[in-house]
C-alpha cells in the first residue's frame, strides 16, 4: 500500500529565512510524487511534480524539491521565505499501478511565516 | 477560462437528507476524483472515475454516491448513511496517469 508521512505538522519561520518541509513516501513501483499549497478554505495548488528524469524538479513560486530514491524522501525548499507562502503544504504519491492515479496524501504541513 | 468548478461553496445538511455536491471542469480531461478533507488528516479519497459510466470506490466511499453520466461533470451524493458528513470537499481533474487539478472545494456543514 502507499503512504506519505510528512513528520512536521506545524513549522515557523522567519521571513527571509530558508525553508525544507519534508516527506517521506512508501510506494512498490516508480512513483510519481507531488507538492500542493493550500490557502485557508481554498482549493490546492500545484506547486510542482515528478515523474520521471532530473531528480531536482523547480516549481511556482521559486520553489524546488528533490526526490531521493534512496532515501524514500521528496523534501520542498525555497531559500528564502515570503510572508505570502503561510499556507498549508500537502506532499502527494501516486502512479499507474492499481489502476488510474491514484493519489494518497500526507497529512500536510502547516506553515507560519513571522515578520 | 478552463478550470474545475465547484458549487455551492457552502451547503448545509439537515438530519436525514440526501445532499448533492456539485463538480463540472472543462478542461476535457477523462478522470475525476472526490475528495474529504478533515483537520489534521489530509485528503482522502471518496470516489473516482476515469471514464464516462465508469466509477471506482475510494478509500472512504461509505455512506456517499457518485454518477458520471457526462465526461465534464461528476457530482457527489452525500446520504443520510453518512454519519459524519461534516467536512471540506475537494472535487479534482486529471488525464489518466497525469497530474490531478483541484475544483476550490465545497464546505459541508451539519444543521
Amino acid at each position: 500500500a502507499q503512504s506519505v508521512t510528512q513528520p512536521d505538522i506545524h513549522i515557523t519561520v522567519s521571513e527571509g529565512a530558508s525553508l525544507e518541509l519534508r516527506c517521506n513516501y512508501s510506494y512498490g513501483a516508480t512513483p510519481y510524487l507531488f507538492w500542493y499549497v493550500q490557502s485557508p478554505g481554498q482549493g490546492l495548488q500545484l506547486l510542482l511534480k515528478y515523474f520521471s528524469g532530473d531528480t531536482l524538479v523547480q516549481g511556482i513560486k521559486g520553489f524546488e524539491a528533490e526526490f531521493k530514491r534512496s532515501q524514500s524522501s521528496f523534501n520542498l525548499r525555497k531559500p528564502s521565505v515570503h510572508w505570502s507562502d503561510a499556507a498549508e503544504y500537502f506532499c502527494a504519491v501516486g502512479g499507474l499501478t492499481g489502476g488510474g492515479n491514484k493519489l494518497t496524501f500526507g497529512t500536510g504541513t502547516q506553515l507560519k511565516v513571522e515578520l | 477560462d478552463g478550470g474545475i468548478t465547484q458549487s455551492p461553496k457552502y451547503l448545509f445538511r439537515k438530519e436525514g437528507q440526501n445532499v448533492t455536491l456539485s463538480c463540472e471542469q472543462n478542461l476535457n480531461h477523462d478522470a475525476m476524483y472526490w475528495y474529504r478533507q478533515d483537520p489534521g488528516q489530509g485528503l482522502r479519497l471518496i470516489y473516482y472515475s476515469q471514464i464516462v459510466n465508469d466509477f471506482q470506490k475510494g478509500d472512504i466511499a461509505e455512506g456517499y454516491s457518485v454518477s458520471r453520466e457526462k465526461k465534464e461533470s461528476f457530482p457527489l451524493t452525500v446520504t443520510s448513511a453518512q454519519k459524519n458528513p461534516t467536512a471540506f470537499y475537494l472535487c479534482a481533474s486529471s488525464t489518466v496517469g497525469e497530474t490531478q487539478y483541484f475544483g476550490p472545494g465545497t464546505r459541508l456543514l451539519v444543521l
